[in-house]
């Protein structure tokens, strides 16, 4: 597609609930990135994708939180077990490979609220 | 682990009035990336600086990255009510995925 696409774009559920959240990059991208953003914040790290691998999962912020991409360009994240701490705005990004010299482009981000 | 610090955090401006942002990382830095995000927007990629004591221009804005590869700035010149936005810098140490700063929030009054 012509940009990073991201569904839904606004998600509330229960506490106790689970979710999942889809991005679909630009097509051809390799590397593919979640963030997320709260208010007044920076986006901060989740996970990153080269391909069909997670290349680095280390801002995962514990267990409940999940990703996959399993060919290589549509991912979903999941969480489990939601919790009010988890509102935020989900963004996701890809970029032609994790070398490349350009910058990442986002999508319009999954606005999440955990009720 | 890495962080990017960016001050000031809020910047009121006259529209016409120059504006700067800057950004200190407690690593050095592979590159470093700005980023503007417009309010109910996402971020959008503006720049990427490489080398030390690189300076690129884009217009109004003025993007340099400091010698020890530590610390970045962004200045636009003459603001515009179209400035508006929060500016992001972000850097990758080797590696590692790209870590934003807090942002700098602008605000400009005609």
């Amino acid at each position: 597609g012509a940009g990073v696409s991201q569904t839904p774009s606004n998600k509330v559920t229960e506490k106790g609930k689970y979710v999942e959240l889809r991005c679909d990059p630009i097509s051809g991208h390799t590397a593919l990135y979640w963030y997320r953003q709260s208010l007044g914040q920076g986006p901060e790290f989740l996970i990153y994708f080269q391909g069909t691998g997670a290349a680095d999962d280390s801002g995962l912020p514990n267990d409940r939180f999940f990703a996959v991409r399993p060919e290589g360009s549509v991912s979903t994240l999941k969480i489990q077990r939601t919790e009010r701490g988890d509102s935020a705005v989900y963004l996701c990004a890809s970029r032609e490979t994790s070398n490349a010299g350009d910058g990442y482009t986002f999508g319009s981000g999954t606005r999440l609220t955990v009720v | 682990g890495q962080q990017v610090m960016q001050i000031p955090q809020y910047q009121h401006v006259q529209e016409g009035e120059d504006f700067t942002t800057y950004c200190n990382s407690s690593t050095t830095l592979s590159n470093i990336q700005w980023y503007k995000q417009r309010p109910g927007g996402h971020p959008v990629f503006l720049i990427q600086l490489v080398k030390s004591g690189e300076v690129k221009k884009q217009k109004r804005l003025t993007f340099q990255f400091g010698e020890a590869k530590k610390n970045s700035s962004l200045h636009i010149t003459a603001t515009q009510t179209t400035d508006v936005g929060t500016y992001f810098c972000a850097g990758h140490q080797a590696g590692t995925a790209l870590i934003f700063g807090k942002g700098t929030t602008l605000s400009v009054s005609s």
